[in-house]
């Protein structure tokens, strides 16, 4: 079964510094996607990236960084100067081979202050 | 710029109703999902339909039930609502990557 473990619950920073959002994940498929998704206080979830199992580049866009590490079945997401609109859900989700059917992991809660 | 319609957004109710929670989307996509998010944030996958006249349950077990008459519509319902039900109710459509609405949370007194 695939499973996504967000162990950081809330973490909590002052804006301008960096966060790193943790991501653990278990699948026996050797084909599957990966993702982030923010979920603000409107409640919408927006995508923020998908990732196949076959492509371990990092990836930078803008202040975001993602860092998969398929040996150690982490993709973990780095903040970079982080500002008060960062302040949302952050959920890390798997997929099987099709991309569809998401299994989501519990989120962790970023907080930042100014 | 995700064009996938959720209405309504907030829901207070008294148990023993029926409610039906609409989902609508116009980008054509054939797969379309329910998801439950519980107040501890998790979401659970409870319904999905990959085409017209296709659905099955999610992961999660619901009493809710899912119709797909027509590609852009996928309304959820509860015939006889309970507390238990108290939720948010995330709807979502997609191919590569899903697009979510904004949720109906659904309150049931």
């Amino acid at each position: 079964a695939q499973k996504v473990t967000q162990a950081q619950t809330e973490i909590s920073v002052v804006e301008k510094e960096d966060v790193t959002l943790d991501c653990v994940y278990e699948t026996r498929d050797t084909t599957y996607y990966l993702f982030w998704y923010k979920q603000p206080p409107s409640g919408e979830l927006v995508f923020l990236i998908r990732r196949n199992s076959f492509d371990e580049q990092n990836e930078i866009s803008g202040r975001y960084s993602w860092n998969f590490q398929k040996s150690t079945s982490s993709f973990n997401f780095t903040i970079t100067a982080s500002q008060v609109v960062d302040s949302a859900v952050y959920f890390c989700a798997l997929s099987e081979w099709d991309g569809n059917k998401l299994v989501f992991g519990a989120g962790t809660i970023l907080r930042v202050k100014s | 710029e995700a064009d996938i319609y959720q209405t309504p957004r907030y829901l207070v109710i008294g148990t023993g109703k029926k409610i039906t929670l609409e989902c609508s989307q116009t980008m054509g996509h054939d797969k379309m999902y329910w998801y439950q998010q519980d107040p501890g944030m998790e979401l659970h996958l409870i319904h999905y339909s990959y085409g017209v006249n296709s659905t099955e349950k999610g992961d999660l077990s619901s009493e809710s039930t899912v119709s797909r008459i027509r590609t852009e519509h996928f309304p959820l319902t509860l015939e006889s609502a309970r507390p238990s039900h108290t939720s948010q109710y995330l709807c979502a459509s997609g191919q590569e990557k899903l697009f979510f609405g904004s949720g109906t949370q659904l309150s049931v007194l």
